[in-house]
């Protein structure tokens, strides 16, 4: 079966503008995490969805929000943009059923701010 | 608060040769326990996991890793090295609190292999 797909994979912008990252998990999952990687702070937590309701959410300021629609993709947003969310967003998909459920990451966004 | 500590950064080894990453873990119970590999410009796959009986559990690609609850440790390891194994791995953990489930990355541990 297909897995994670992200798009697109890499995006430019310039700071202040806004920016969307898509992902659509595997078929079947109704779990979607976003995750943040940068060189500095590593991979960190941004939030999850969970058949349309955010689940949970990380230290991240307002400018980053998302969504999930009712097939379980994902969309995330990132509004006035910063040099510092240059980063590597990467989404992982999962049942949703409990903690032993894996998750499976796609190949991730690489968004450069400049 | 769960906290995942992987203390080496950069990891150098031979092929053939054989490898430990250490991962030491912060949490009140035993956490549910996880080892990802990244390639460059890649995403993350899960290597193996632990959620609870045998502490020593098998993986793909020939990896393993052991869980030792009295050292709060989830260390990896492959009897030996291919020049295919290099990328960087990340321990994670995951928990269960306030109805929600919380995973959190260890800082990663990038593996050079040398022929």
């Amino acid at each position: 079966k297909a897995g994670v797909t992200q798009t697109p994979r890499y995006l430019i912008k310039t700071r202040g503008q806004q920016v969307t990252l898509s992902c659509s998990p595997i078929s079947g999952h109704r779990s979607v995490s976003w995750y943040q990687q940068t060189p500095g702070q590593g991979l960190q937590f941004l939030f999850e969805y969970f058949s349309e309701t955010q689940r949970n959410k990380g230290n991240f300021p307002g400018r980053f929000s998302g969504r999930q629609f009712s097939n379980s993709r994902s969309e995330m947003n990132v509004s006035t943009l910063e040099l510092g969310d240059s980063a590597l967003y990467l989404c992982a998909s999962s049942l949703g059923q409990g903690l032993n459920t894996e998750a499976f990451f796609g190949q991730g966004t690489r968004l450069t701010v400049v | 608060a769960q906290s995942v500590t992987q203390p080496d950064i950069h990891i150098t080894v031979s092929e053939g040769a054989s490898l430990e990453l250490r991962c030491n873990y912060s949490y009140g119970a035993t956490p549910y326990l996880f080892w990802y590999v990244q390639s460059p410009g890649q995403g993350l796959q899960l290597l193996l996991k632990y959620f609870s009986g045998d502490t020593l559990v098998q993986g793909i690609k020939g990896f393993e890793a052991e869980f030792k609850r009295s050292q709060s440790s989830f260390n990896l390891r492959k009897p030996s090295v291919h020049w295919s194994d290099a990328a960087e791995y990340f321990c994670a953990v995951a928990t269960y609190s306030g109805g929600y489930q919380k995973v959190t990355f260890g800082t990663g541990t990038k593996l050079q292999v040398i022929p």
